[in-house]
C-alpha cells in the first residue's frame, strides 16, 4: 500500500519567517495530495491540495509544490503568523483504492515564535 | 449546518468494558471514516463506509466494529476495551464523486482505557 513520510516532526520559526514541511510518498500512481491543519483540541481541516497534473498551487500565504519524478511534495507557509501554530498533516490517495481512502503522514507540529 | 459531530467527547473505560462512539453528519455525504490518532503516528484509518449499509476495514481494524445503518450515522464499537485502544478517535465524511476528496472531520473523542 501507500506509505507517506513527513518531515520534520517539529518545527519552530520566528514570526514573519517562512516554514517548509516535506512529504514523500511511495505509490507513483497516487494523484491527489492534500494538506490538513489541526488546531489544538480540534479535528483536522483541509487547507490546500494539489493534483498530479499540477506542479504548484498557491493560496495567499500558503503554497504546495509537487515533484512527481522524485515522489515528494511540500507545504510552504510565508510570512508566518501566530495563528499558523498547529499540527500539519500531508496525505496521499493510493490509486489502487480509488478515491475512498487517504494515507496520512505522521504530522508536523509547527510553532511560531512571536 | 453542524457538520460532523461526535459523541461522547471524553470517556474513561476499564479494561474489558464495551462502548460505542457515535458519529453524525448533516452534509448528505456518502463516505464516512473512523481514524485513531496517537502521538507520532498521525491518523490511522480503522474502518470506513462508502454508503449506507456498507463497511470496510482500514489499516488498523482489529478490536473494533462499525455499523452504518443510516446514511448520516457511523458507529464505532469496542467490544472489549484494551489499554492499547487509548487514543483520540476522529470521524470524517466526504462526498462521493470524481475529484471529491476533501474529508470533513469531527472534533474527536478522547478515550482512556485503564
Amino acid at each position: 500500500g501507500e506509505n507517506v513520510e513527513q518531515h520534520p516532526s517539529t518545527l519552530s520559526v520566528q514570526e514573519g519567517d517562512s516554514a517548509v514541511i516535506k512529504c514523500t510518498y511511495s505509490d507513483s500512481a497516487s494523484n491527489y495530495f492534500p494538506w490538513y491543519k489541526q488546531e489544538l483540541g480540534k479535528g483536522p481541516q483541509l487547507i490546500i491540495d494539489i493534483r498530479s497534473n499540477v506542479g504548484e498551487k498557491k493560496d495567499q500565504r500558503i503554497a504546495v509544490t509537487l515533484n512527481k519524478t522524485a515522489k515528494h511534495f511540500s507545504l510552504h507557509i510565508t510570512e508566518t503568523q501566530p495563528e499558523d501554530s498547529a499540527v500539519y498533516f500531508c496525505a496521499a490517495i493510493p490509486s489502487s483504492f480509488g478515491n475512498e481512502k487517504l494515507t496520512f503522514g505522521t504530522g508536523t507540529r509547527l510553532t511560531i515564535i512571536p | 449546518n453542524a457538520g460532523v459531530t461526535q459523541t461522547p467527547k471524553f470517556r474513561v473505560l476499564k479494561t474489558g468494558q464495551s462502548m460505542t462512539l457515535l458519529c453524525a453528519q448533516d452534509m448528505n455525504h456518502e463516505y464516512m471514516y473512523w481514524y485513531r490518532q496517537d502521538p507520532g503516528m498521525g491518523l490511522r484509518l480503522i474502518h470506513y463506509s462508502v454508503g449506507e449499509g456498507t463497511t470496510a476495514k482500514g489499516e488498523v481494524p482489529d478490536g473494533y466494529n462499525v455499523s452504518r445503518l443510516k446514511k448520516q450515522n457511523f458507529l464505532l464499537g469496542l467490544e472489549s476495551a484494551a489499554p492499547s485502544q487509548t487514543s483520540v478517535y476522529f470521524c470524517a465524511s466526504s462526498y462521493y464523486g470524481q475529484g471529491a476528496y476533501e474529508q470533513y472531520f469531527g472534533p474527536g473523542t478522547r478515550l482512556t482505557v485503564t
